[in-house]
């Protein structure tokens, strides 16, 4: 079956834009995440949504950041008036029920570069 | 602040070595170990979930092992092969659903 899916897969942006990440995850999955990798660093955790709601936005860096799940499946992670150390890949993953014991299914990721 | 390490950082072994790396956390709290594969240009993929101390968990040549009291994991890969090279990460999660990773180790496997 289809797994989950990021798009796009590659960003280039300029200082200052804003930037949408959509993610795609595994349908029925209930759980979503986003975690973004800097370079030399593992992913690090953002934000996590059970169904529409934000469950835990604990990881988000500043208020530039935004992510929406209006109807419980597709994210969109937001980034307003980017800034060159927000470059990094960024990871969506679902899982069908959340929980710290199960399984979280990645995406490919969207690399993203801010010039 | 909970801190994940992994250890090598980056591993270079010829095709067939069997290799083995370290996942160290903090013990307390602790509810899960993840670890998972990260092949370059590909999704992440989960190779195991363990909970209990003294798990041992395999899938063919990879299996892994977990001390939850003293707070560590090995992850072991028996007769390396080129496709092993990936990048191997390590993720707790303790009362929360994030997963806290580590820095990961980069296996390269040469022919």
């Amino acid at each position: 079956g289809a797994g989950v899916s990021q798009t796009p897969s590659n960003k280039v942006t300029e200082k200052g834009k804003y930037v949408e990440l959509r993610c795609d995850p595994i349908s029925g999955h209930t759980a979503l995440y986003w975690y973004r990798q800097s370079l030399g660093q593992g992913p690090e955790f953002l934000i996590y949504f059970q169904g529409t709601g934000a469950a835990d936005d604990s990881g988000l860096p500043n208020d530039r950041f935004f992510a929406v799940r209006p109807e419980g499946s597709v994210s969109t992670l937001k980034i307003q008036r980017t800034e060159r150390g927000d470059s990094a890949v960024y990871l969506c993953a679902s899982s069908p029920a959340g929980g710290s014991y199960n399984e979280q299914f990645f995406g490919p990721g969207t690399r993203l570069t801010v010039l | 602040i909970l801190n994940v390490e992994q250890s090598p950082q980056s591993l270079h072994v010829q095709e067939g070595d069997s290799t083995n790396f370290t996942c160290s956390f903090p013990s307390s709290n602790f509810y899960a170990l993840h670890w998972y594969r990260w092949e370059t240009a590909k999704s992440p993929e989960a190779l195991f979930v363990m909970t209990l101390n003294g798990d041992e968990k395999k899938k063919g040549r990879i299996s892994a092992t977990l001390n939850t009291k003293e707070g560590y994991s090995y992850l072991y890969i028996k007769g390396s092969q080129p496709e092993d090279s990936a990048t191997y990460l390590c993720a707790l999660s303790y009362n929360t659903d994030k997963l806290i990773f580590g820095t990961g180790t980069r296996l390269q496997v040469f022919p």
